[in-house]
């Protein structure tokens, strides 16, 4: 089986830009969740995603979004970038849930995001 | 918010077993305790869980103290591969997410 896979791996963005990264997760799953990993703060939960529904949703401002599609892919989507949006944004899926079960989450290899 | 609490880093040698502590102490009842490892230039990667009692797997041990404020994840016998940071989560049941500690980066000699 596949991995799960995160496009683009590298971005380079400029404040004020906007920007969507995309996840494809491991056939058969149905949860997605995203993180924020930087040096400072570590990884932090960014929202997560079941049958195209936004199940849970963690402490980042508005600009944060995301979606999830019928094939269970997703897209995170950060508008007007700061300096701070710089990071490593990872992407996990597991079957039903990750933070609602017990189950493996299983991680992509990341977007590092880079804003000048 | 239920958080833990890690070595910054810790060294071990080639073929030694290694034990790398986590400290919970706000835990609350129903948390599991996860134990993920994330490689250089890689996503995390499951290593283990539990409740309250001790978990073994093919990779590694979980050892769950009995007041479940702290716990340690047993490497029996580490690898030069085993190089990675180890990271100590709390399953968070009261709002289903996933907290993540700083971790341990765990350097290992030949």
């Amino acid at each position: 089986k596949a991995g799960v896979t995160q496009t683009p791996r590298y971005l380079i963005k400029t404040r004020g830009q906007q920007v969507t990264l995309s996840c494809s997760p491991i056939s058969g799953h149905r949860s997605v969740s995203w993180y924020q990993q930087t040096p400072g703060q570590g990884l932090q939960f960014l929202f997560e995603y079941f049958s195209e529904t936004q199940r849970n949703k963690g402490n980042f401002p508005g600009r944060f979004s995301g979606r999830q599609f019928s094939n269970s892919r997703s897209e995170m989507n950060v508008s007007t970038l700061e300096l701070g949006d710089s990071a490593l944004y990872l992407c996990a899926s597991s079957l039903r849930g990750g933070a609602q079960t017990q189950e493996t989450q299983y991680f992509g290899p990341g977007t590092r995001l880079l804003v000048l | 918010d239920a958080k833990t609490t890690q070595p910054n880093s810790m060294e071990s040698n080639e073929e030694e077993p290694v034990h790398l502590p986590c400290n919970h102490s706000t835990i609350s009842g129903t948390d599991y305790i996860h134990w993920y490892r994330q490689l250089p230039s890689q996503g995390p990667e499951y290593v283990i869980h539990g409740l309250t009692s001790n978990v073994n797997n093919r990779m590694a041990s979980l050892a769950i103290a009995e007041d479940r404020k702290s716990s340690t994840l047993i490497l029996h016998r580490a690898t030069l591969r085993d190089a990675a940071v180890y990271y100590c989560i709390l399953n968070h049941r009261s709002n289903y997410q996933l907290i993540w500690g700083a971790g341990t980066k765990l350097i290992i000699k030949p």
